[in-house]
């Protein structure tokens, strides 16, 4: 079945730790993919998007994502996280006018 | 408005009781999305509005749920008869261009049946 894939779904880290949070997808042809993000209490938000061009998409707050086509995958990035980052990450592909999402990464980062 | 509103924030309802979501979308956005999210789950989409045709409601769950958005603007998700297991928050979104400029997420409903 077409899917999205988050492959963690609690990540624990330290302030100031690398981030990596895998996202792959089984949809063939051409997708928008996007990264959501849910502050604990607050709805929604989009951290990035990407839909053409340039495979390295940078977002808000320091957020990346790089789109390598070959493994269906769109991985969210962060060289150094903040306590602020905590919250609930979602990989979603637009396809077919809707947005599928996977079942989320909840983070978490120790002060 | 500067955001999508959706109301009630809460809704407590008794098993069997019919119950009412209502969705105003940001001003000008033609399309219209309901998503339902269970704990622990990602959303998972119900159905789609463009201005006023409902395109795709292929993720509704079963006949008792329906969705209208008549004038193509404020959308409301109706649940018949709930049931314990149509406890979730329900999400609308909406979006200028579908979805090219990003979909804007309203808060949600959180619905519990009791």
């Amino acid at each position: 079945a077409q899917s999205v894939s988050q492959h963690n779904h609690h990540v624990i880290l330290s302030e100031a730790a690398s981030l990596e949070l895998g996202c792959n997808y089984s949809y063939g042809g051409t997708v928008n993919l996007f990264w959501y993000v849910q502050y604990p209490g607050q709805h929604l938000q989009l951290l990035l998007k990407y839909f053409s061009g340039d495979p390295l998409v940078k977002g808000i707050k320091g957020f990346e994502a790089e789109f390598i086509k070959s493994k269906f995958s769109f991985n969210l990035r962060k060289p150094s996280v903040q306590w602020s980052d905590t919250a609930e990450y979602f990989c979603a592909v637009e396809r077919d006018d809707k947005i599928i999402f996977g079942k989320g990464t909840r983070l978490h980062i120790l002060p | 408005g500067a955001g999508v509103s959706q109301s009630p924030r809460y809704k407590v309802a008794k098993r069997g009781q019919d119950v009412a979501l209502r969705c105003d979308p940001i001003s000008g956005h033609v399309s219209l999305f309901w998503y339902q999210q269970a704990l622990g789950q990602g959303p998972e989409f119900l159905t789609y509005f463009q201005n006023e045709a409902q395109l795709d409601k292929s993720g509704l769950p079963s006949d008792r749920f329906f969705a209208e958005r008549p004038e193509g603007s404020v959308s409301t998700l109706k649940i018949q008869r709930t049931q314990q297991e149509d406890s979730a928050v329900y999400l609308c979104a909406s979006s200028s261009d579908r979805g090219l400029g990003g979909y804007t997420f309203g808060s949600g409903t959180r619905l519990t049946v009791v």
